[in-house]
């Protein structure tokens, strides 16, 4: 069954350093997502990428995160200088079609910032 | 408020017995979808409901969205060990935008 996956599964990195956050999604899905959940809290949503560009945006996602797509598999979260708060789980996400699709996670990447 | 309350926050069960989890919205629903997480991993997708009224089951699974759209039960039958973890509703629709909105979550135990 095709499913989507997120490396590393685990990443330490110190303040200030920047991190990539590496997703494959399912291979014929079109809408691309990054959602995060700190310790103990909600899943938040981030960002959603379709056809190539952001199609919505939250407002934690701001000048310090950007995503591309920068071959045909793969779907990179970047953050360019840590902090403290951004230590969470963060998912990739797809769907073969917008709204009112079912979303398919992968099973995270444990982001530590310390 | 939230916008998506789940109700229960937690509940310890005794294996073999049924349980309901809801999940309220305070806007009206496109899709209402149900997730399974196990503490520390990933989202394990299990249904969506579109249609005001609809049921959907999956094994001993049942969820049903009401006819207004804005709120939605799980039922589990005969619980099991393996059904232990955390239920998460999601939703999206016109005011919600292209994204999921998740509830808090619903801790689920099952006692052997």
């Amino acid at each position: 069954e095709p499913e989507v996956t997120q490396t590393p599964s685990h990443q330490v990195t110190q303040m200030g350093q920047e991190v990539i956050l590496r997703c494959v999604p399912i291979s014929n899905h079109l809408y691309f997502y990054w959602y995060r959940q700190i310790l103990g809290q909600k899943v938040e949503f981030l960002v959603s990428f379709y056809n190539n560009e952001i199609s919505e945006k939250s407002e934690i996602f701001d000048d310090q995160f950007s995503v591309e797509r920068p071959d045909g598999s793969n779907f990179t979260l970047k953050i360019r200088s840590t902090k403290l708060e951004d230590s969470a789980m963060y998912f990739c996400a797809s769907s073969d079609q917008g709204q009112s699709y079912e979303q398919y996670f992968g099973p995270g990447t444990r982001l530590t910032v310390t | 408020s939230q916008e998506l309350e789940q109700s229960p926050q937690s509940l310890i069960v005794q294996e073999g017995k049924n349980l309901t989890i809801n999940c309220t919205s305070s806007k009206t629903l496109y899709g209402l979808y149900w997730y399974k997480q196990k503490y520390g991993e990933g989202l394990i997708f299990l249904m969506m409901l579109q249609k005001g009224g609809e049921e959907k089951s999956h094994e001993k699974i049942t969820a049903k969205l009401d006819e207004k759209k804005q709120q939605s039960s799980l039922h589990i039958t005969a619980s099991q060990p393996s059904h232990a973890g955390i239920y998460l509703c999601g939703a999206d629709g016109r005011e919600y935008g292209n994204k999921l909105v998740f509830g808090a979550g619903t801790i689920l135990r099952v006692k052997s």
